[in-house]
């Protein structure tokens, strides 16, 4: 039962900007720092976003996130091919003491 | 280069245990905190819980507390899952992951994924 609620998919052609809300609470978002997750079909989850909106060494500038209150946002702008994949949003949950992920949203790129 | 290079998988009868291992390369066990989180088939990542290597103090998510137990072996750079009283809804693929500390959890590298089967 996930926590922090995701839109199931969201699509775009090659070059356009899409954007993945992930709503929470005050427990989760509104108290820690939120990281998104990207999961190639069939492979392990990668780190996309730490820390509301910083990327890892290696992850494309096209990547960007903020957030506000108990939400956040993931966007992907000049969408491409590559970008096909699963993508997770995710943040400590003070009051369940734990890790919560998002629902997923599913990126097509049409 | 970091690697967490999990066991194979695993087919199991329901009610069996299962202990699944993480074997960290390439950085020291002890300087991260390991994860693990599940994933259904079809169905989206779900956290099961925390072990500092250090000690082996461990925090389990409230879904999986009597079922599940962490272990860490700093001599192997190993880290072990077992989860006991397996149903058919625990067939999954089950994954290690690190975090530098416990909050914020950014997992930062990955084990390549365990298959669990429960099945009669």
């Amino acid at each position: 039962q996930s926590v922090l609620t995701q839109p199931p998919s969201a699509s775009g052609t090659p070059g356009q900007r899409v954007t993945i809300t992930c709503s929470g609470s005050r427990s989760n978002i509104g108290t820690t720092s939120v990281q998104w997750y990207q999961q190639v079909p069939g492979t392990a989850p990668q780190l996309l976003i730490y820390g509301d909106n910083r990327r890892p060494s290696g992850v494309p500038d096209r990547f960007s996130a903020s957030k506000s209150g108990t939400s956040a946002s993931l966007a992907i702008g000049g969408l491409q091919s590559e970008d096909e994949a699963d993508y997770y949003c995710a943040a400590w949950d003070d009051r369940l003491n734990g890790q919560v992920f998002g629902t997923g949203t599913k990126v097509t790129v049409l | 280069q970091v690697q967490l290079v999990q066991s194979g998988a695993e087919v199991m009868t329901p009610g069996a245990s299962v202990k699944l291992s993480c074997q960290a390369s390439g950085s020291t066990l002890s300087t991260y905190y390991m994860h693990w989180v599940r994933q259904a088939p079809g169905q989206g990542l779900e956290w099961m819980g925390i072990i500092n290597p250090i000690g082996g103090s461990t925090s389990y998510a409230h879904k999986f507390q009597g079922r599940v137990t962490m272990t860490t072996d700093t001599s192997t750079s190993t880290v072990s899952l077992e989860l006991s009283s397996l149903r058919s809804d625990d067939t999954a693929v089950y994954y290690c992951a690190r975090s530098i500390v416990i909050v914020p959890s950014e997992l930062d590298h990955w084990g390549q994924g365990t298959l669990v089967t429960v099945s009669s």
